[in-house]
């Protein structure tokens, strides 16, 4: 089915431990963007991309890379996570390249950071 | 900034009970509005969406109309069931100077339906 896939669904980490949330799209969407979802803060923005070589933080973005390489994928890097990062990860996407368009989204990555 | 304010959950009722759930918006101009939607264990959904002010968004018995008077979007079902039981989130996209930054969202409600 089209749409956005996200690995892993759920993931473990040791404080200092890096990994990386995978995040596909087969619509050909040029907008792609990561929120984080936690209890009683709703979606906040880590980081987002127009289009394919271009990235932008958003709210929420220290403790996090993203690069886009291609126009499907657009993988966010922990590099040394912190249970601050305790939380559940959801990739979006929409055609265009304005933030105004409907948002496609991922099942989401729950990862838990010890 | 722009921004949406939703009524805090969470939300019980019974089934065929009828439902409203709060969202007042602050926003440069007139933009489109949205409710999300996630069910458990699921990413968030398009519900509905109105693109104008007056215009009303329907979509599976839930309804919303836009209303620039009193800046509000609110979300309404006459009679629910256990199946709407979810997560509901109202959106707008950010303000035209902000980048393109994508839709900035409420902080949700959770609705609960009991049989």
């Amino acid at each position: 089915n089209a749409g956005v896939t996200q690995t892993p669904k759920f993931q473990v980490l040791k404080t200092g431990q890096s990994m990386t949330l995978q995040c596909a799209q087969d619509m050909n969407h040029e907008y792609m963007s990561w929120y984080r979802q936690d209890p009683g803060m709703g979606l906040r923005l880590i980081h987002y991309s127009v289009g394919a070589g271009i990235t932008d933080q958003g709210e929420v973005p220290n403790g996090y890379n993203v690069s886009r390489s291609t126009t499907e994928d657009f993988p966010l890097r922990l590099l040394s996570a912190a249970p601050s990062q305790t939380s559940v990860y959801f990739c979006a996407s929409s055609y265009g390249r304005s933030g105004a368009n409907v948002l496609t989204f991922g099942a989401g990555s729950r990862l838990t950071v010890l | 900034g722009d921004s949406v304010t939703q009524m805090e959950g969470p939300v019980t009722l019974s089934e065929e009970a009828f439902l409203t759930i709060n969202c007042t918006y602050t926003a440069t101009g007139y933009p489109s509005l949205f409710w999300y939607v996630q069910y458990p264990g699921e990413g968030l959904q398009l519900l509905l969406k109105a693109t104008k002010a007056d215009d009303k968004g329907s979509n599976k018995g839930f309804e919303a109309t836009y209303r620039k008077e009193t800046t509000s979007f609110h979300l309404e079902k006459g009679s629910v069931q256990v199946s709407d039981s979810a997560v509901y989130f109202c959106a707008l996209p950010p303000n035209p100077n902000s980048g393109n930054t994508p839709l900035v969202f409420g902080k949700g409600t959770r609705l609960s339906v009991i049989a």
